[in-house]
C-alpha cells in the first residue's frame, strides 16, 4: 500500500495563478483533510470531506476550493494564488472521524511570489 | 474557539528524558494523540490516550492525562538523536484541533 500521496511536492506560482493539488489514498478511507502547515501555527484544516461528493470548509477555507469526485482521491485547488499561501500542505485520511488515526501524505511546498 | 497550546522548542542531552506538555481547551475532547513530524515529512502518530485514561505507556513513551486541568504530556524516557523531531499534540472533540508543535532537539 502507498499509503497517503501527494501530488506536487513542490510549486512555485506568481501571484493570480491558479493550481491543483492532488490528494490520492489506498486505504479505502471515507474521510480525507487537506491541511496548511505554517511556522508556530501548528496545522489549520482548510477543507475535509466525509464521503465521496462530500466537502465542508474547515477552520480557513478562503481562496481554497475542493473536490472528491472518487472516493480515493480529494483535491485542491488555488484559482488565484496569493502570497499568504505560500506555505506547505498536508492531505491526510481516516476510517473514521473520531477516534480514528489520521494517515498523512508527505506534504507539497507551495511557494506564491 | 476551541485551541491546543504546546512550548515551541525543547533542548534535551542524548540520554537524558524529554517531556513535552500540552494543555487544550474543549472539555468534551475525547482523544488526545501525540504525533510525530521528521524533517521533510508528513506526520505520523505515536500514540494516543482516551479522555477516561490518566497514564498510557509504550515502550518508551508515557502519556500522562490530568482532565481536570486538561493538560497532556509525553514522556520519551532515554532520548536518542533519531527523536530529534517536531511533535504535535492534538484533541479531538467535535473537530481534531491540533497545537503549533514542539520541536525537540537532541544534543549527543
Amino acid at each position: 500500500n502507498a499509503g497517503v500521496t501527494q501530488t506536487p511536492k513542490f510549486r512555485v506560482l506568481k501571484t493570480g495563478q491558479s493550481m491543483t493539488l492532488l490528494c490520492a489514498q489506498d486505504m479505502n478511507h471515507e474521510y480525507m483533510y487537506w491541511y496548511r502547515q505554517d511556522p508556530g501555527m501548528g496545522l489549520r484544516l482548510i477543507h475535509y470531506s466525509v464521503g465521496e461528493g462530500t466537502t465542508a470548509k474547515g477552520e480557513v477555507p478562503d481562496g481554497y476550493n475542493v473536490s472528491r469526485l472518487k472516493k480515493q482521491n480529494f483535491l485542491l485547488g488555488l484559482e488565484s494564488a496569493a502570497p499568504s499561501q505560500t506555505s506547505v500542505y498536508f492531505c491526510a485520511s481516516s476510517h473514521q472521524t473520531s477516534g480514528g488515526e489520521q494517515f498523512f501524505g508527505p506534504g507539497t511546498r507551495l511557494t506564491v511570489l | 474557539g476551541e485551541d491546543v497550546e504546546q512550548s515551541l522548542f525543547l533542548s534535551v542531552r542524548e540520554g537524558d528524558s524529554s517531556v513535552i506538555n500540552c494543555t487544550y481547551t474543549d472539555s468534551s475532547s475525547t482523544y488526545l494523540y501525540w504525533y510525530k513530524q521528521e524533517p521533510g515529512a508528513g506526520l505520523q502518530l505515536l500514540t494516543y490516550i482516551f479522555s477516561n485514561m490518566d497514564m498510557k505507556q509504550d515502550q518508551r513513551l508515557t502519556v500522562l492525562l490530568n482532565k481536570k486541568d486538561k493538560h497532556l504530556s509525553l514522556r520519551i524516557a532515554d532520548t536518542q538523536t533519531g527523536d530529534s523531531a517536531i511533535y504535535f499534540c492534538a484533541a479531538q472533540g467535535g473537530k481534531l484541533i491540533f497545537g503549533q508543535g514542539t520541536e525537540l532537539s537532541v544534543k549527543p
